[in-house]
This record gives C-alpha cells, structure tokens and sequence, in this order.
C-alpha cells in the first residue's frame, strides 16, 4: 500500500519560490506503471490539478501555472518536487501530492500541506 | 480546457435516502475518464469512481456512477452517516485535468 507524505515550508513570501517535496513509501517511485502529481486546494475552494510527473522525468503542467510550475523526481531518494515560483496570496492553498497508476486518477494521495502565501 | 459544471451545489438529504449528483462537462470526455473523489473536512479525496462506472477498491456497492459524453451521475443508494461530505467530479483524458467546483451532501 502506497503512502505519501509532503514536506516543505508552510509560509512563503510573495514573490519567492515555494518548494515542496513528496515522499512516497510502500513501493517504488520508479514503478514504470505510476505517475505522479500535485493538487492544490485554496482555503474553502476546490481543487486544481498542478502538474503531473512519470518517473523518466516525462512532465505535464496545467497551462494557467506552465510557467511558474517545475515538478522534479529523485528515484534514489524515493520523493519527487514542486517549485512554484514568484508566489502571490492566491497561491495560498493546501498542496497535496498525489499517486497514480497508468491512465487511472489519482488513488493514492498525502495528507496535504497547507503553504500561506505572507510576508 | 474541459470545464465541469457540478450540481446542485448542495443537497440537504436524511440517512437512508438516495442521493444524486451530477456533473456535466462542457466538450466531451475522452474514453470516459471521468472520475468521482470524496472530501471530509479536513482529509484528502479519496477516490470512489473511476472510468465514469468502476469503483475503486474498497468503495461500498451503495455507490455507483453512470454516464457518458458530457453528462455523467453519482448516485449514493442509501445515504449512511459517514457519506455526509463533498463530492468532486473530475476528468483526467485530456489535459489540463480539471475538476467540477464540488456538490455539498449536507444532513437534513
């Protein structure tokens, strides 16, 4: 059973990068049949899909964050990243990183980390 | 982009009655990759249906999903006490993947 866990500062300046990093144990991040993502959730909202990564590096950004948004893996480590750089309010959210396998959507997701956008 | 449109946005119902929720999208969805997640305050989704009809491993036989094209519905047989919560749609076919804005099952 796969588990993920996100880690990352909680509170972010504007107009810096915030930077989060997943974790995932019960199986292997380099699983050839799983990718992986980011979601964010802003405080009472819905949610919205990051970015997704396969474990050869292959990346998919949503278009409304392509060019903020840089999404990483690290198979010796287990983990893969988000940087989402020149933050503002509106990027206060809960980040949850996410599991996936194959073509089906997302079933294996961390706890969430709330990032607050202040200075 | 595919834009889902979920309604209504809250629905007011008792334990043991039927709940039914529905999403429609703006273009049609790829091969039916249309799936349906539950969020309880404070908690990540959790993943009920996928492929618009299948339900994931573990999820009660109560909860079903049906549709295609554009129009797809979650129906709850029988409401039980923990199924109180938020219900999104979401469609991962085609990228971006985006989600509806959320149905609220609140207790009447």
């Amino acid at each position: 059973q796969l588990q993920l866990q996100e880690s990352g500062p909680g509170l972010v300046k504007p107009s810096e990068t915030l930077s989060l990093t997943c974790t995932v144990s019960g199986g292997s991040i380099s699983s050839s049949s799983y990718y992986w993502g980011w979601i964010r959730q802003p405080p009472g909202k819905g949610l919205e899909w990051i970015g997704s990564i396969y474990y050869s590096g292959s990346t998919y950004y949503n278009p409304s964050l392509k060019s903020r948004v840089t999404i990483s893996v690290d198979t010796s480590k287990n983990q893969f990243s988000l940087k989402l750089s020149s933050v503002t309010a509106a990027d206060t959210a809960v980040y949850y990183c996410a599991g996936r396998n194959g073509p089906d959507p997302f079933d294996y997701w961390g706890q969430g980390t709330l990032v607050t956008v202040s200075s | 982009e595919i834009v889902l449109t979920q309604s209504p946005g809250t629905l007011s119902l008792s334990p043991g009655e039927r709940a039914t929720l529905s999403c429609r999208a703006s273009q049609s969805v790829s091969s039916s990759y249309l799936a349906w997640y539950q969020q309880k305050p404070g908690q990540a989704p959790r993943l009920l249906i996928y492929g618009a009809s299948s339900r994931a491993t573990g999820i009660p036989d109560r909860f079903s999903g049906s549709g295609s094209g554009t129009d797809f519905t979650l129906t709850i047989s029988r409401l039980e006490p923990e199924d109180f919560a938020v219900y999104y749609c979401q469609q991962y076919g085609s990228s971006p993947e985006t989600f509806g804005q959320g149905t609220k099952v609140e207790i009447k």
